[in-house]
């Protein structure tokens, strides 16, 4: 157990659609990064949250936005939501976000786009 | 653009044997290197890493070797068990880009008793 948490595990919606991905990350874990894994893709970064602010941020689509609140939670929203979307999504999560830092992941979820 | 390359999607190996994963990168800018472990319907795990001042890195059964010059680097499991079997992801990062991690594709390791 990683201890970063990600809900839900799958999530099956049409297109057009709009859905709200969450995360926890580990207990004391200040940065929160997602990622996105299509099929036999390697995982392609989205966007690194550090303290609520974004620090840096991958090929995320527009209709893709994300935040990381206060109590440093984060969600993933994805709008307008097409075929190609269908992925697994990874949370990731680090003390600090420094380069040398190891990533704690999530288990995932599951998008299906039908 | 893919800057991070496995060109094996799988590698299968006898209880063992010497498990060799290969990894290519394009940027040279890349200074910090990390390869994943990946179990079915878990996140990836870390498992070694290491730093373009050095070549090699040791943790246990687990070698990285990083030839900055070819622009490769290479996962060494020895002795191969059957627990290793999973996916294995090689990751690459620049110290100026403060963990953003750069994937490849993936090679599934087959680790046969």
């Amino acid at each position: 157990d990683s201890g970063v948490t990600q809900t839900p595990k799958h999530l099956i919606t049409a297109t057009g659609q709009r859905v709200t991905l969450r995360c926890s990350p580990r207990s004391g874990d200040l940065s929160v990064y997602w990622y996105q894994q299509s099929l036999d893709q390697g995982l392609q970064f989205l966007i690194h949250y550090y303290n609520g602010e974004e620090r840096a941020k991958g090929n995320i689509l527009e209709r893709f936005s994300a935040q990381q609140f206060p109590d440093l939670h984060s969600e993933l929203n994805l709008s307008s939501l097409e075929l190609g979307d269908s992925a697994l999504y990874f949370c990731a999560s680090s003390t600090r976000g420094q380069v040398n830092e190891k990533l704690f992941f999530g288990s995932g979820t599951q998008l299906s786009v039908l | 653009d893919q800057q991070v390359k496995q060109n094996s999607p799988s590698l299968s190996v006898q209880e063992g044997r010497i498990s060799i994963l290969n990894c290519d990168y394009t940027n040279s800018m890349f200074d910090y290197f990390l390869w994943y472990k990946k179990y079915p319907a878990e996140g990836p795990t870390f498992l070694i890493s290491i730093s373009s001042i050095k070549d090699k890195n040791e943790d246990g059964r687990f070698t990285v070797f990083l030839n900055k010059s070819a622009k490769h680097l290479s996962l060494h499991i020895v002795p191969s068990q059957p627990g290793d079997s999973a996916v294995y992801f090689c990751a690459a990062s620049r110290s100026s880009n403060t963990g953003k991690l750069i994937f490849g594709q993936g090679t599934t390791l087959q680790v046969k008793p």
